[in-house]
């Protein structure tokens, strides 16, 4: 069964990027979709983008500009990268596995709260 | 931007039947799925496709679909059921290819 888990720092400052690494274990990473999804405290989910394996990408439109995911298939790991970040962007962010049946595996969740 | 609207909450008592509406323009052409949230607790996905079921989720979840609206009913309600449901889908432009409703928070009174 395959599982996620994300790290990276809890803490940002305002204007600095955001970076957060998925590590997938149990499978491979070389096939699905690998998503962003975060939540800020007591509202709902946010789709922030997804990559192939292939390293193909899709983003949502209102955070394109700020948002780069990677992967690193030698490593089954995928990466976020959001820059200029602002408090508004304080979320729990997950990393899934996402593919023609819907999200079917999530990580845990990390807090990212973005204060100086 | 494209949006999926659900309401905002749902109550039901013990034995009765949940309805949790999804609305967006889309959705005649694009699947939906759903999830439901536990407080401190990632999602998990309880229908795909609009109404298929995944494997170990109980019967008493079901999906379908009408026109621009999707609905997530839940039969025989019980209180480990007390969660936030999110839908998801896709514009059909291709602008937006994932998209999360707004939630709901389902209440066994």
């Amino acid at each position: 069964q395959v599982q996620l888990q994300e790290s990276g720092p809890g803490l940002v400052k305002p204007s600095e990027t955001l970076s957060l690494t998925c590590t997938v274990s149990g499978g491979s990473i070389s096939s699905y979709y690998w998503s962003w999804i975060r939540q800020p405290p007591g509202k709902g989910l946010e789709w922030i983008g997804y990559i192939y394996y292939s390293g193909s990408t899709n983003y949502n439109p209102s955070l394109k500009s700020r948002v780069t995911i990677s992967v690193d298939t030698s490593k089954n790991q995928f990466s976020l990268k959001l820059s200029s970040v602002t408090a508004a962007d304080t979320a729990v962010y997950y990393c899934a596995r996402e593919g023609v049946r819907g999200v079917n595996a999530w990580g845990q969740g990390t807090l990212v709260t973005v204060s100086s | 931007s494209y949006e999926l609207t659900q309401p905002p909450s749902v109550s039901v008592s013990p034995g009765q039947t949940a309805r949790i509406t999804c609305s967006g323009d889309a959705l005649p052409k694009q699947y939906a799925y759903w999830y439901q949230q536990k407080p401190g607790q990632a999602p998990v996905l309880v229908i795909y496709k609009d109404s298929e079921r995944p494997s170990g989720i109980p019967e008493r979840f079901s999906g379908s679909s009408s026109g621009t609206t999707v609905t997530l009913t839940i039969s025989g309600v019980q209180a480990e059921d007390e969660a936030d449901y999110y839908c998801q889908s896709a514009d059909s432009s291709g602008t937006y290819p994932s998209v999360f409703g707004t939630g709901t928070k389902v209440t066994v009174l």
